[in-house]
């Protein structure tokens, strides 16, 4: 059945090292995005795409990377520049932009 | 800058009664608002939306009312039930945002028995 995948559900990192994140969806949606929540706080947006092949930097873009080759196929890499990565990461897709979005069971990454 | 907020980080409500969830916003070129719930360690589930070109929506036990002169939504769940325990986040949306929702920083709904 249909629904977005993101694995693994809990990673750790050794400080300095990057890490990539999952997230494919078989949804035949357009669009695709990273969150990132921390306690007592909402979701913060840090990259999307409305296509493939094509992304954006969301509000705290810094020391993530992503790439969009395939339309299924959205994966995030926190790189040894993001100061504070420790976090609960969710990806989402929509069928195309500016309708709802729907959201992966998240990934929470822990930094030792 | 803070675009859409939710100023209420907790909210007890007994289990048959009605349940109201508030949301604020800054950018009045917001024009799409939707509301998401949200269990521990799990992705949000979207709940229901609003146009603003409607000020009321409705959905089963959920209606979610736009009060766009005061840059205001709420949530009403009627009537509650203990499963409904879990984080409502409210988010925003509009033309000049890229079509991106904005995040409200949640309010954590308890329903006792």
């Amino acid at each position: 059945d249909g629904g977005i995948t993101q694995s693994p559900k809990y990673l750790f990192r050794k400080e300095g090292q990057n890490v990539t994140l999952s997230c494919e969806q078989n949804l035949n949606h357009d669009a695709m995005y990273w969150y990132r929540q921390d306690p007592g706080q909402g979701l913060r947006l840090i990259y999307y795409s409305q296509i493939v092949n094509d992304f954006q930097k969301g509000d705290i873009a810094e020391g993530y990377s992503v790439s969009r080759e395939k339309k299924e196929s959205f994966p995030l890499t926190v790189t040894s520049a993001q100061k504070n990565p420790t976090a609960f990461y969710l990806c989402a897709s929509s069928i195309k932009f500016y309708t709802e979005a729907f959201f992966g069971q998240g990934t929470r990454l822990t930094v030792v | 800058d803070q675009q859409v907020k939710q100023n209420s980080p907790s909210l007890s409500v007994q289990e048959g009664r009605i349940s109201i969830l508030n949301c604020d916003y800054t950018n009045s070129m917001f024009d799409y608002f939707l509301w998401y719930k949200k269990y521990p360690a799990e992705g949000p589930t979207f709940l229901i939306s609003i146009s603003s070109i409607k000020d009321k929506n409705e959905d089963g036990r959920f209606t979610v009312f736009l009060n766009k002169s005061a840059k205001h939504l709420s949530l009403h769940i009627v009537p509650s039930q203990p499963g409904d325990s879990a984080v409502y986040f409210c988010a925003a949306s509009g033309n000049n945002q890229g079509g991106k929702l904005i995040f409200g920083q949640g309010t954590e709904l308890s329903v006792k028995p």
